[in-house]
């Protein structure tokens, strides 16, 4: 069966250095992928989309890289400030499939 | 535009009762998805319409749930009877898919409890 995985620890580390986030799926051709962040109480917020034939996008602090191969999305936040703490989702779906599939999601604390 | 407006934010309700959950999308927007979460399952897809009509609804777990949108601007899903399971948050998101995948605008979710 299809399935997304994203680190299931949450993820600490200090302001100021790299967070990076994994998405891996099994049983998928995914057409895109997309980024969303949450914060408690909230809904989802969309960050960034990929498509198959991109390998990287970027938007401001933030980079996607998107490897079909390795089936593996990784996310960055550089230079992360304690108001990047949130919730991260990935989120895959595949050609004219409106339909999204989600991972659980990885909780990200930045300490100041 | 206020984004996609869901109601109520909060529902408690007792088992064997019906409810329902109100969402208006994004002006504009021609998908129209309901979702549920979990901290076990995370967000799993019940239904989406495309210009009011339903597409897919294989995510709908049961007959005791249903879901209509009967314009562009206001959809409803509805549980009856309700079950203590069905304790979760229920979002409503909207998009404008036009040619391709986009990104869908989330509402503030409906936390629903049942007692």
């Amino acid at each position: 069966s299809q399935k997304i995985e994203q680190n299931s620890e949450a993820l600490n580390i200090q302001e100021g250095k790299t967070a990076t986030l994994t998405c891996n799926y099994t049983n998928y051709s995914p057409a895109y992928l997309q980024w969303y962040r949450q914060d408690p109480g909230r809904g989802p917020v969309f960050l960034l989309l990929i498509r198959e034939n991109e390998k990287e996008k970027r938007k401001e602090r933030l980079k996607v890289t998107f490897d079909t191969t390795l089936k593996q999305s990784l996310f960055h936040i550089t230079a992360s400030q304690p108001a990047d703490s949130a919730t991260y989702l990935c989120a895959l779906t595949s050609g004219n499939n409106r339909k999204l599939i989600w991972g659980l999601g990885t909780s990200l604390a930045v300490n100041p | 535009d206020a984004g996609v407006i869901q109601s109520p934010r909060h529902e408690v309700t007792e088992m064997g009762q019906e409810v329902t959950l109100r969402c208006k999308p994004i002006s504009g927007h021609d998908y129209l998805f309901w979702y549920r979460q979990t901290m076990m399952r995370g967000l799993e897809l019940l239904i989406y319409f495309n210009n009011n009509v339903p597409i897919d609804d294989s995510g709908m777990p049961e007959d005791r749930f249903s879901a209509k949108m009967p314009n562009a601007s206001f959809s409803t899903l509805k549980i009856q009877p309700s079950e203590p399971r069905d304790s979760a948050v229920y979002f409503c998101a909207s998009s404008f898919m036009g040619q391709g995948n986009t990104e869908a605008f989330f509402g503030q979710g409906t936390r629903l409890t049942v007692v």
